[in-house]
């Protein structure tokens, strides 16, 4: 099935740094979602995106929908241990019930 | 705060056998999934739910049937476990079609042996 690129597949960062990572599509999304999970347990719901250019933040986290509807960002400030999992996007496609998953991106954090 | 429950965290079946796995949500959401997640491809819809006794089908429903006869539960059916439907099975749900928000479950990693 279709997914959405996203990068960096995996990220290793020291406890403190700042933490990036963009989902792009070639379809144009109504809704972008950002979750996390950890292995072994369903994905956890982080931010939800409406609008083009929307920007919101969560705690340490903040997320922008693409100008264009094709993309998104989302960074996490004064990354902490727990921090540690699978990041992944998602977008609704226009008009329908389905979503489309992000390859996901393995954040690692080093004490 | 959104709770998806599902009945069992870990299952493991023989092939052959018929396989229920439940889900559970206690918003009053008119809307939910099923999807399985393999490592390398991601999350696939199997069923999408829009109303009580109302289904369509996703992207991979073969092997599976689902039931919805009230509004908080939401049932997958393995007519015929096999070993390819050894998977983690997810479930979601969302308010309604004008939010986009889902919410999933704990998930349930079914073995088939």
């Amino acid at each position: 099935g279709q997914q959405l690129n996203q990068s960096p597949q995996s990220m290793f960062i020291q406890e403190g740094e700042d933490v990036s990572m963009n989902c792009t599509s070639s379809s144009i999304f109504n809704t972008w979602l950002w979750y996390k999970q950890d292995p072994g347990e369903g994905p956890v719901l982080l931010i939800a995106l409406y609008k083009a250019g929307e920007l919101t933040s969560n705690g340490r986290l903040t997320a922008q929908f693409g100008i264009t509807r094709k993309d998104s960002f989302l960074n996490i400030s004064a990354s902490i241990p727990s921090d540690v999992g699978i990041y992944f996007c998602a977008g609704q496609l226009s008009g329908t019930y389905k979503y489309i998953f992000g390859t996901g991106t393995r954040l690692k954090v080093l004490a | 705060d959104v709770k998806v429950t599902q009945s069992s965290r870990y299952l493991v079946k023989r092939t052959g056998e018929k396989v229920f796995l439940e889900c559970v949500q206690d918003m009053d959401h008119e809307n939910m999934f099923w999807y399985r997640q393999d490592p390398g491809l991601g999350l696939r819809l199997i069923y999408f739910s829009y109303d009580v006794k109302m289904k369509e089908k996703g992207d991979i429903p073969e092997g599976y049937s689902v039931s919805r006869e009230k509004k908080e539960r939401f049932s997958l059916i393995l007519e015929s476990a096999s070993t390819n439907q050894t998977s983690m099975y997810l479930c979601a749900s969302r308010i309604g079609p004008g939010s986009g928000e889902q919410y999933f479950g704990p998930g349930t990693r079914l073995t088939v042996t």
